[in-house]
């Protein structure tokens, strides 16, 4: 069972565009993580955020974390073809020896 | 640093048949992980390794399932009796211990005919 929820499921978008992606749970976890997956590949870390209300950029990427640290989102501006992926968040809990909890997943598809 | 190696890409078989698969992780990485990912899907967590001991099997790893890390370094996944529902992307990842950031591999993809 996920008990991380990504919304939404899929995106299709136009280069240059906004998007954000939500990913929820109802569970608080101790620090949070957000992925990137290209077909036939394993996922590639993006960023990791630990403290409620963190917020992080990475270029065009803002990620935020809840103050509650229930909940996130990654923000992109102005979408490039190559931003194409499947997008995971991922929740690591403290004593949990760094086992992570993926969300649904949010794949986003960027034409030109 | 030659990254997390998976072997085989791709593994077809028949229903009934076993198959095994291997993950060499980065060499000084005492922690092991493997996950299950099907289509579309995030992936799920199904076991760790914390050097050559299995510490944790989630309850997704059947008795059909089985791990092993029996130097501490390469890790083989065996699935017995393969079923359809086996059919998924299985993944591993490695990092040391204390850190939170895990490298995954390219992954094995399973079809079960």
């Amino acid at each position: 069972t996920q008990l991380l929820e990504q919304s939404p499921q899929f995106l299709s978008i136009q280069e240059g565009e906004n998007l954000t992606v939500y990913c929820n749970s109802s569970s608080v976890f101790s620090s949070l993580q957000w992925y990137r997956q290209e077909p036939g590949e394993g996922p590639v870390l993006l960023v990791t955020v630990v403290t409620g209300g963190e917020v992080k950029k990475l270029k065009r990427l803002t990620f935020q974390f809840g103050d509650a640290r229930k909940d996130s989102s990654l923000h992109i501006t102005a979408a490039q073809p190559g931003d194409t992926g499947l997008y995971l968040c991922a929740g690591i809990n403290t004593g949990t020896a760094s086992k992570l909890t993926f969300g649904t997943g949010t794949r986003l598809q960027v034409t030109l | 640093d030659t990254g997390v190696s998976q072997d085989p890409r791709h593994k077809i078989t028949k229903r009934g048949q076993n198959v095994t698969f291997r993950c060499d992780p980065i060499s000084e990485h005492n922690r092991l992980y493997w996950y299950r990912q099907t289509l579309g899907q995030g992936p799920e967590f199904l076991t760790y390794f914390q050097n050559e001991a299995q510490l944790e099997k989630s309850r997704l790893l059947s008795d059909r399932f089985s791990a092993e890390r029996p130097k501490g370094s390469f890790s083989t996944l065996e699935i017995q009796r393969t079923e359809q529902g086996d059919s998924a992307m299985y993944l591993c990842a490695s990092n040391t211990g204390g850190r939170n950031i895990q490298y995954f591999g390219a992954g094995t993809r399973l079809s079960v005919l």
